[in-house]
Formats: C-alpha cells, sequence, structure tokens
C-alpha cells in the first residue's frame, strides 16, 4: 500500500530564505508527482507536476525534483516571500483511475 | 464562474439529518472526484467517476452517497453521519479518469456533524 510522507510537518522562517521541503513514497511504481498549496479555506491549487520519467520541473521561483528509485522528492523555494505562506501538498499517482495519493503536508510560514 | 464551484460552503448537521454536498465544474472535464480532508489525516480519496460512472469507491461507508448527473455536476449525499465524519470535502475535476492527468480542485465544504 502507497504511503507518502512530509517532512517537515511545520516550518516557520524569515523572508528571503531558500527552503527545501521534502516528500517520500514508499512504492516507487508512480506515474507521477504532483506538489499543491493549499490556503486556509481555499482549495488546492497545482504548483508542480513531476512525470515518472522526468527528473525535475521548474515553475517561477518553484524546482521540484523526483528520485523515483529511492522513493523522495523535493520541492525548493527560492528566496520565500510571506505569500509563500500555505501548506504545501505531496500526492502521487498510483495505480487504478488517477488516484492521488497524498502526504500530510508541510505548513509553511514566512515572516517579514 | 469558472473553474471548480462547491456549495455550501459550511455546513454544519446532526447525526439524524440528511444533506448533500454540490460540486460543478466548468472546465469540460469528464472525470470528478470526491476527497476527504480531516484534521488529523492526509487528504484521502472516496470516489471517482468517468463520464458519470462511478469507477472507484475507496471503501467508503453507505452514509454517504455518491451521485453524478452529468460530466459536469457531481453530488455528495450525506445520511445519518458520525461526528468523526466532521472534515473538508473536497471536490476535484480531471480532463479523463487516467494515470496522471491534472485534476482541478474546488474550495471545499467544511462540515461540522453534531
Amino acid at each position: 500500500k502507497q504511503e507518502v510522507t512530509q517532512i517537515p510537518a511545520a516550518l516557520s522562517v524569515p523572508e528571503g530564505e531558500n527552503l527545501v521541503l521534502n516528500c517520500s513514497f514508499t512504492d516507487s511504481a508512480i506515474y507521477n508527482l504532483q506538489w499543491f498549496r493549499q490556503d486556509p479555506g481555499k482549495g488546492l491549487t497545482s504548483l508542480l507536476l513531476i512525470q515518472s520519467s522526468q527528473r525535475e520541473q521548474t515553475s517561477g521561483r518553484l524546482n521540484a525534483s523526483l528520485d523515483k528509485s529511492s522513493g523522495r522528492s523535493t520541492l525548493y523555494i527560492a528566496a520565500s516571500q510571506p505569500g509563500d505562506s500555505a501548506t504545501y501538498l505531496c500526492a502521487v499517482f498510483s495505480g487504478g483511475y488517477n488516484k492521488l495519493i497524498f502526504g500530510a503536508g508541510t505548513r509553511l510560514a514566512v515572516h517579514p | 464562474e469558472t473553474g471548480v464551484t462547491q456549495t455550501p460552503r459550511h455546513l454544519v448537521m446532526g447525526m439524524t439529518n440528511k444533506k448533500s454536498l454540490k460540486c460543478e465544474q466548468h472546465l469540460g472535464h469528464n472525470a470528478m472526484y470526491w476527497y476527504k480532508q480531516s484534521a488529523k489525516k492526509p487528504l484521502e480519496l472516496m470516489f471517482v467517476y468517468s463520464l458519470e460512472e462511478r469507477v472507484e469507491n475507496n471503501s467508503v461507508p453507505s452514509r454517504f452517497s455518491p451521485e453524478c448527473p452529468n460530466s459536469s455536476h457531481l453530488f455528495l449525499h450525506l445520511h445519518t453521519l458520525q461526528p468523526e465524519d466532521s472534515a473538508l470535502y473536497l471536490c476535484a475535476s480531471s480532463q479523463v479518469a487516467g494515470a496522471g492527468e491534472t485534476q482541478y480542485f474546488g474550495p471545499g465544504t467544511r462540515l461540522l456533524v453534531l
């Protein structure tokens, strides 16, 4: 059974720092992996999707990497800003009809 | 309205009540999903619909009854719920229910069962 773990559970940093959020999964047989952002009272916003054949994806200040063999992904946030404060969720596509398996998330607070 | 919308945004109900959650997608997608997000557990997939047919039921209790009358609308009918069913219920859609298709989420319905 696929399980997704995210570390750390919470993170508080000053503005401007570069951050690394970690995601690990137990079954390396995934189709791809997706990082989401969740703001309080709002739904999930897709940030990056990495295909199983890819090693990384970049969007602006965000960079996500994928190492299937070791069951790990990292989300790198450069030059963090207060507007980056949110919960970041990692999810893997694992079998069946587009079944997403989520981690518990990392709650990020960036203070000025 | 654009994207995925959900109503109501907040709902309080007693254990003997019957209520329904509604989801509507304006993206022309053919697959829709219900997820549950409890306070102490990761987001969990509940149901998947593809072309109005339920294709996945992730061992959800029968007190949750989904309905997909067309590809744009998805309902979750609730009856005789328990307090532990209190959670954020999220709806999502994707172009098709194929592996790796990007899913687009609604804002969720925050449910409290008393």
